[in-house]
């Protein structure tokens, strides 16, 4: 069955990075789009952007244009998202997550959730 | 960029009794329109797609309507478990994509 597993807990400091990672199973890496969504406490959910695995190719939410990358690993079926230059109000559960299909963005596989959290 | 709008942000609902939760969008997305569930500390779980379509193994008693901008997600009789928080989420465009800021259907 199709899992998205990621990295674990990260605690941070304001003006540093993370890396969170989504290790995939169960279906073919390259086929699916990867995108990033942020769930900020008392927010509402945030897409990030995404990431063509096959092609490498991207496409940021212009909220996180220039302090975002999104890369693979694709011999290990892994897809990275780095946000840099962090600050309190990127402290959020960050989630990879997979359409069903590339053409429509309807997210029905998810990971479990990495929680960030930026404190001084 | 569609602005995505939930109503109302909490509900309170009697176990058994019906739930109607309303997205509307600022423009229309035309019916590429998903909503998802969200419990504590769970990842989202996508019920709805395409507006009215339910996703594999979503119970009947969730059910979903509208189209252009106005959308509904109705829970016909609530159970325990679906006492959560509710997204709404527009792909008809990817610049970027959008999600609603949230329903919390409590128990009254």
């Amino acid at each position: 069955q199709v899992q998205l597993v990621q990295s674990g807990a990260e605690v941070t400091k304001p003006g540093a990075s993370v890396i969170v990672s989504c290790r995939t199973s169960g279906y073919t890496f390259s086929d699916y789009d990867i995108h990033w969504v942020r769930l900020a406490p008392g927010q509402g959910l945030e897409w990030m952007g995404w990431m063509n695995p096959n092609s490498g190719g991207t496409n940021y939410a212009q909220k996180f244009q220039g302090r975002v990358t999104m890369t693979r690993d694709m011999s290990i079926s892994t897809a990275y998202m780095e946000l840099r230059t962090l600050t309190s109000d990127d402290s959020a559960v960050y989630f990879c997550a997979r359409p069903s299909t590339n053409v429509w963005a309807r997210f029905h596989y998810w990971g479990q959730g990495t929680p960030v959290t930026v404190s001084s | 960029e569609r602005v995505m709008t939930q109503s109302p942000p909490t509900l309170s609902v009697s176990p058994g009794e019906r739930a109607t939760l309303s997205c509307r969008a600022s423009q229309s997305v035309n019916n590429n329109l998903a909503w998802y569930q969200q419990r504590p500390g769970q990842a989202p779980r996508l019920l709805i797609y395409g507006a009215s379509t339910r996703a594999t193994g979503i119970p009947a008693r969730f059910s979903g309507s509208g189209s252009g901008t106005d959308f509904t997600l109705t829970i016909s009789s609530l159970q325990s478990e679906d006492f959560a928080v509710y997204f709404c989420q527009q792909y008809d465009s990817w610049s970027p994509l959008t999600f609603g800021g949230g329903t919390k259907v409590e128990i009254k």
